[in-house]
C-alpha cells in the first residue's frame, strides 16, 4: 500500500492526558498537511510542512498543539492536556508540489485518527 | 474571508441516474478546486480537480464544471452506482505563494437507491 498511513486509527483518552499521532505520507511527497474534522463538517486546516519546514499554522492550532516533521518524511501531531473539544478526526494529507507556487497541489488523505476525549 | 458552501446537504438518486452536486464559493482569488469523496470512517478520496483557467474537466464517469462568473462549481456523476454513496466535498485553494491549505465546504450526502 503506497497511500498515506496514520497511526493509531482510534484513540480514547481522558481529559488532561497528552496524545500523539503519527502520519506517514506517500513516499517522496514533499508537502504534508494536518486537518481536523468534526462530525458533519468538512476538514479544517491545522498546519502544513514543506519538507521539514512548518510553513503555515492555523489559528485553530492552539499552544497545546504541536506538529513536527523532523526528517521531512513522517510527521507527528501532539496534543497536550486534551480537552473534550479536541474530540475529532485528525486527518493527514500529502502532496508533491513541483514548484513553490504550485496551485495544482493535489492532496491525498490518509484514513485519519479518531480521537475521543472522555 | 474564504467561503465554500453547498446548495443541498443531501441528495438521493436511483441507481443508473446521473447525479449533480453543487458548490458555491465566494473568493474570486480561488484558483484551484477539488472534489473529494468521503465514505464513512475513511479519509477524503480525491475525485477530480480543476484550475480556474478551465471551465470543464472530465474524468471517468465524472465531470466538473466551473462557472467563475457566478462562483459556482458542480460535480456530475454519470450512471450513479451504489458505491458512489458517500459525502462529497468541494474544496478550494486561494491564490498565493506558500498558501497550501484547502478550504472545504460542509459536504453533500449522496445516497444511491437500487
Amino acid at each position: 500500500d503506497t497511500g498515506v498511513s496514520q497511526d493509531p486509527r482510534h484513540k480514547i483518552t481522558k481529559r488532561g492526558q497528552n496524545v500523539t499521532f503519527r502520519c506517514d505520507p506517500i513516499s517522496e511527497h514533499n508537502r504534508l498537511y494536518w486537518y481536523r474534522q468534526t462530525l458533519g463538517q468538512g476538514p479544517e486546516f491545522l498546519t502544513y510542512f514543506q519538507n521539514e519546514a512548518q510553513l503555515e499554522k492555523s489559528r485553530l492550532l492552539s499552544d497545546r498543539f504541536s506538529a513536527e516533521r523532523p526528517k521531512g518524511s513522517f510527521s507527528t501531531l501532539e496534543i497536550q492536556r486534551t480537552e473534550q473539544g479536541d474530540s475529532a478526526m485528525y486527518l493527514c494529507a500529502s502532496s508533491l508540489a513541483t514548484s513553490r507556487d504550485s496551485p495544482r497541489d493535489t492532496q491525498y488523505f490518509g484514513p485519519g485518527t479518531r480521537l475521543t476525549v472522555l | 474571508g474564504e467561503s465554500v458552501g453547498l446548495h443541498l446537504p443531501t441528495l438521493s438518486v436511483q441507481e443508473g441516474d446521473n447525479s449533480i452536486i453543487n458548490c458555491a464559493y465566494s473568493n474570486s482569488a480561488s484558483d484551484y478546486f477539488i472534489w473529494y469523496k468521503q465514505e464513512s470512517g475513511k479519509g477524503p478520496q480525491f475525485i477530480i480537480d480543476i484550475r480556474s483557467n478551465m471551465d470543464k474537466r472530465q474524468g471517468q464517469r465524472v465531470t466538473v464544471l466551473l462557472n467563475k462568473t457566478v462562483k459556482h462549481l458542480s460535480l456530475q456523476i454519470a450512471a450513479t452506482q451504489p458505491g458512489d454513496s458517500a459525502v462529497y466535498f468541494c474544496a478550494e485553494k486561494v491564490g498565493g505563494s506558500t498558501l497550501g491549505r484547502l478550504y472545504f465546504g460542509r459536504g453533500t450526502q449522496l445516497t444511491v437507491w437500487p
